[in-house]
């Protein structure tokens, strides 16, 4: 079976700083999709990040980052210089299209603290 | 304004009283999929469908009904609700292969006394 594993239920940050939060999975498959989730306090579901697994280069997004290690089956995120804002749950979700199943398997979330 | 459109977004009701949450999106989006959030488990796949008149069984459907007889809409049938259904619902859409970024409703938040 497939499945995302978040290993910090909370992390905190200061302003301006840097923090990484860890995500693997586990799968069978060799084309498949990697997805950031940020879920601030307002409960709405934002994507930050998607990376595709045939591509080796790390997905970034401004302050957002990737490293992807596919043969470790980690796919962990970077927040550079933290902002206030950045806090939220982040949840690390996995996408495996294939001809008789389109499920999204998502992580337990990471509590993220932005602290001034 | 592209949009996924959940109502209600609070509800409290008691055991065994069906209801139903309503989903709507304007994107002519093929894929939608219902999820329920509940702490220390992440979010859950409950239904989704690839396409009118077409879903399936995520995860966590026991309880739960689905219908997709129109593009747009997906309603999420609680036939006889328990105390164990309380829980954070999401409505999401996106093109088909679901492998794009999903469009995210605002929420249900379910209690069930």
């Amino acid at each position: 079976a497939q499945t995302v594993t978040q290993s910090q239920p909370e992390m905190s940050v200061q302003e301006a700083e840097t923090v990484t939060l860890s995500c693997t999975y586990d799968t069978s498959e060799n084309n498949y999709y990697l997805f950031w989730y940020k879920q601030p306090p307002s409960r709405q579901m934002i994507l930050v990040i998607r990376q595709e697994a045939y591509k080796q280069q790390n997905a970034t997004e401004n302050r957002f980052s990737v490293n992807f290690q596919k043969a470790a089956k980690s796919f962990s995120l970077k927040i550079s210089d933290s902002q206030l804002g950045d806090t939220a749950m982040y949840f690390c979700a996995f996408m495996n299209h294939h001809y008789n199943t389109d499920k999204l398997i998502f992580g337990t979330g990471t509590r993220l603290q932005v602290f001034p | 304004e592209a949009q996924v459109t959940q109502n209600p977004r609070y509800l409290i009701t008691v055991t065994g009283k069906k209801l139903t949450v309503t989903c709507s999106q304007n994107m002519n989006h093929e894929y939608m999929s219902w999820y329920r959030q509940d702490p220390g488990l992440g979010l859950r796949q409950i239904y989704y469908s690839m396409n009118v008149e077409v879903t399936d069984k995520g995860d966590v459907p026991e309880g739960y009904k689905v219908s997709r007889k129109e593009k747009r809409n997906f309603p999420l049938i609680l036939e006889s609700p328990s105390p164990n259904q309380t829980s954070l619902y999401f409505c999401a859409s996106s093109p088909y292969p679901p492998d794009q970024p999903q469009h995210f409703g605002d929420g249900t938040r379910l209690s069930i006394l």
